[in-house]
């Protein structure tokens, strides 16, 4: 059971702007260590779309941001497009894990 | 090109064991923590192991609780190649296995502080009698 919390689904037409909010405690996200997040295509390799925080890796289009508050995270999608569509996940570390730890995912649903 | 090609997964009965592969290429493999991620049908990606570039002692090496004693991570800059050797398998461990390249904010940095800039296609593990 993961310790971080997303909605399973979010969904908005096309250049619309959707957010995916990723709850966490006071030994992950508030602790506090960065949040990343990923996106993930069935049967295909997940994508690193924000890492630190708010840092967007080269490639990755500025539709995506991401953003950090006490212990929550998000990340929003703006200008929605088809190929957005897609599973995404955010990843923190846990001091009382002593590891990674991945949220619920979210599907995001272009209408 | 960064690539990251896993093999090795497969069908396996409970109590097996099972030795995944992972091939890298496109970068300076031995400079670079590596990680395995795995997800099970119909459920989220689930951190599973990591390991530093630097294996000098055991201090580098880090397993998620529910395969502590049972996997073992391992690699071979040599060979460019990422292992995880997993044992005692059980239905629980069917899952789609990832290999993935750690990014740090610096070299050396803490490991807490890793994310993960790229990633295989995955191989399959299905546990099951």
């Amino acid at each position: 059971q993961s310790v971080l919390t997303q909605p399973p689904s979010v969904s908005g037409a096309p250049g619309q702007r959707v957010t995916i909010s990723c709850t966490g405690s006071s030994s992950n996200i508030g602790a506090p260590y960065d949040v990343h997040w990923y996106q993930h295509l069935p049967g295909a390799a997940p994508k690193l779309l924000i890492h630190y925080n708010s840092n967007r890796p080269s490639g990755v289009p500025d539709r995506f941001s991401g953003s950090k508050s006490g212990t929550s995270a998000s990340l929003a999608i703006t200008g929605l497009q088809a190929e957005d569509e897609a599973d995404y996940y955010c990843q923190s570390y846990d001091i009382s894990l002593s590891g990674f730890v991945f949220g619920t995912g979210t599907k995001v649903t272009v209408l | 090109e960064v690539q990251l090609v896993e093999s090795g997964g497969g069908l396996v009965k409970p109590g097996g064991s099972l030795r995944l592969s992972c091939a890298a290429s496109g970068f300076a493999f031995s400079s670079y923590g590596m990680n395995w991620v795995r997800q099970a049908p119909g459920k989220g990606l689930e951190w599973v192991s990591s390991i530093r570039s630097s294996t000098s002692s055991s201090g580098y090496i880090y397993y998620a609780d529910s395969v502590k004693g049972r996997f073992t991570i391992s690699r071979d800059n040599a060979k460019s190649s990422l292992y995880l050797e997993m044992n005692s398998l059980s239905a629980e461990d069917t899952a789609v296995y990832y290999c993935a390249r750690a990014h740090e904010p610096y070299s050396g940095s803490y490991y807490a502080l890793w994310n993960f800039d790229y990633w295989g296609q995955g191989t399959l593990v299905t546990v099951s009698s």
